[in-house]
């Protein structure tokens, strides 16, 4: 199984500052990386797959990169709404497996 | 619009059985694969199965490989999770999720239901 871990825990960021969300992956899964975020009693939402192509509907300001075992999320410029748990997820082979999570709040 | 929308959730004792149904519309559900996906409360999220789209393909996390089974109707446009021998550790808001790609899988899941609540407890 492939170990996913996210690092930092909790991001506390300004609003309008930038923030960089990371993704280590235990061995290479290509670029089979996706981005989701979730808020509080809400279902998860993607963002991001195939490592950097943002999904259907996802502004500009979110951007993703990396490949083999090293990803970073990237949002420009925070806004109120961004603030939420940010997971990623390989679908490289099975089981799929998601990080633990990174806490992205308010500074 | 896209939507899935779980059902039947609800607290059951353990060792007992619960089957959860997950309802599509607004595409043609029968052209792709649909997820599973499971959260412990406080916790994070865990796939636990996979279906292709024409149900001949099944996958499943070893948490759960054995006791639960996942089908679907795709004339009723609708999918199941059949959890037998639930345990507390299986306690979770249970998403359905559709894979991105049509007519395969192995993709990200791009739309999500809003999830069932799931309660294991004596």
């Amino acid at each position: 199984e492939i170990v996913m871990t996210q690092s930092p825990a909790t991001l506390s960021v300004s609003p309008g500052e930038r923030a960089t969300l990371s993704c280590r992956a235990s061995q290479s899964v290509s670029s089979n990386l996706a981005w989701y975020q979730q808020k509080p009693g809400q279902a998860p939402r993607l963002l991001i797959y195939g490592a950097s192509t943002r999904a259907t509907g996802i502004p500009a300001r979110f951007s993703g990169s990396g490949s083999g075992t090293e990803f970073t999320l990237t949002i420009s410029s925070l806004q109120s709404e961004d603030f939420a748990v940010y997971y990623c997820q390989h679908y490289y082979n099975w089981p799929y497996t998601f990080g633990q999570g990174t806490k992205l709040q308010i500074k | 619009q896209v939507q899935l929308v779980e059902s039947g959730g609800g607290v059951v004792q353990p060792g007992t059985s619960l089957r959860l149904s997950c309802a599509a519309s607004g595409f043609t559900f029968s052209t792709y694969a649909v997820h599973w996906v499971r959260q412990a409360p406080g916790k994070g999220l865990e796939w636990v199965a996979l279906i292709s789209y024409d149900g001949s393909n099944k996958y499943y996390a070893d948490s759960v490989k054995g006791r639960f089974t996942i089908s679907r109707d795709n004339s009723k446009n609708t999918l199941y999770l059949q959890m037998n021998s639930l345990r507390a550790e299986d306690t979770a808001v249970y998403y359905c999720a559709r894979d991105r790609f049509r007519y395969s899988y192995g993709d990200a899941f791009d739309i999500w239901g809003q999830g069932t609540m799931v309660t294991v407890s004596s």
